[in-house]
C-alpha cells in the first residue's frame, strides 16, 4: 500500500528556533500533500495544501510566514515552523495524495509531536 | 459551512459488544464521507468511505451508510475484538470537481474494547 513517512515524529526545541518537518510518499507520486495540526482531544485541522512545484494555498487563519511549506518534488514536502513558541507546540499530521480529483485518497504520516520549551 | 460532528468518547466496551459511533455532518451539495482509524502509535488509515446518498461503505466487518435525510454517517461493528481499540475519525470531502480533496474532520472518537 501508498506508504508516507514523516519525520522527525518528537522534536523539543527552544522558543526562538525554527523546526523543520519532512513528509515523503514512498512508494508513490504525490501530486498534493496536505499538512495538519491537531490539538490535544480535538480534529485535525488542515493548514494547507501544497502541490508539487507552486506556492501552497493556506487555510484561513494560518500565518503562511510562520509556517512555510515546500513542496519541490513529487515524494518530499517540508514544513518549517520559523521562530517557533510555546503555543506552536502541537501535533503536526502530514497526508498525500497522488491526484487532485476528490476520489483519491489521502495517505497519512504517523504526526510529528513538537513541543516548544 | 462544512462540518463535521461525532460522538465524543471514549466509548468502552466488551469484545463482541455491537459498535455505533455516530457521525452527523453539515455541507452543502453531496460531499463525500469517510471514517478513518487511527491505531495507537500509528497514523491515520482510510477504513471506508461513500461518495453518493444511500451508498454503503464497508470494511473489516465496519460499515457506515450516507444518510442524506439524516445528514449522517453512523460507523457500525456488530462484534468488535480488542483489536479493534483505536480513534476513529468521521470526515468529508466537499463536492466540488476538479482541485484538491480537502478533508474537514470530526474531533475522533476513542474506542477501548477489553476481553
Amino acid at each position: 500500500g501508498a506508504v508516507v513517512s514523516q519525520h522527525p515524529s518528537w522534536v523539543i526545541c527552544k522558543s526562538g528556533t525554527s523546526v523543520k518537518i519532512e513528509c515523503r510518499s514512498l512508494d508513490f507520486q504525490a501530486t498534493t500533500m496536505f499538512w495538519y495540526r491537531q490539538f490535544p482531544k480535538q480534529s485535525l485541522m488542515l493548514m494547507a495544501t501544497s502541490n508539487e512545484g507552486s506556492k501552497a494555498t493556506y487555510e484561513q487563519g494560518v500565518e503562511k510566514d510562520k509556517f512555510l511549506i515546500n513542496h519541490a518534488s513529487l515524494t518530499l514536502s517540508t514544513l518549517t515552523v520559523t521562530s517557533a513558541h510555546p503555543e506552536d507546540s502541537s501535533f503536526y499530521i502530514c497526508s498525500a495524495s497522488s491526484g487532485e480529483d476528490s476520489n483519491q485518497p489521502q495517505h497519512f504520516g504517523d504526526g510529528t509531536r513538537l513541543s516548544i520549551l | 459551512g462544512n462540518s463535521v460532528t461525532q460522538m465524543e468518547g471514549p466509548v468502552t466496551l466488551s469484545e463482541e459488544a455491537f459498535l455505533t459511533i455516530n457521525c452527523t455532518y453539515t455541507a452543502t451539495g453531496y460531499p463525500s464521507l469517510f471514517w478513518y482509524v487511527q491505531y495507537p502509535g500509528e497514523g491515520l488509515q482510510l477504513l471506508l468511505k461513500a461518495t453518493k446518498a444511500d451508498d454503503k461503505g464497508s470494511n473489516k466487518g465496519f460499515e457506515a451508510t450516507y444518510r442524506k435525510e439524516t445528514t449522517s454517517f453512523h460507523l457500525e461493528k456488530g462484534s468488535v475484538q480488542v483489536s479493534d481499540s483505536a480513534v476513529y475519525f468521521c470526515a468529508l470531502s466537499p463536492p466540488r470537481g476538479r482541485g484538491y480533496n480537502k478533508l474537514i474532520f470530526g474531533a475522533g472518537t476513542r474506542l477501548a474494547v477489553h476481553p
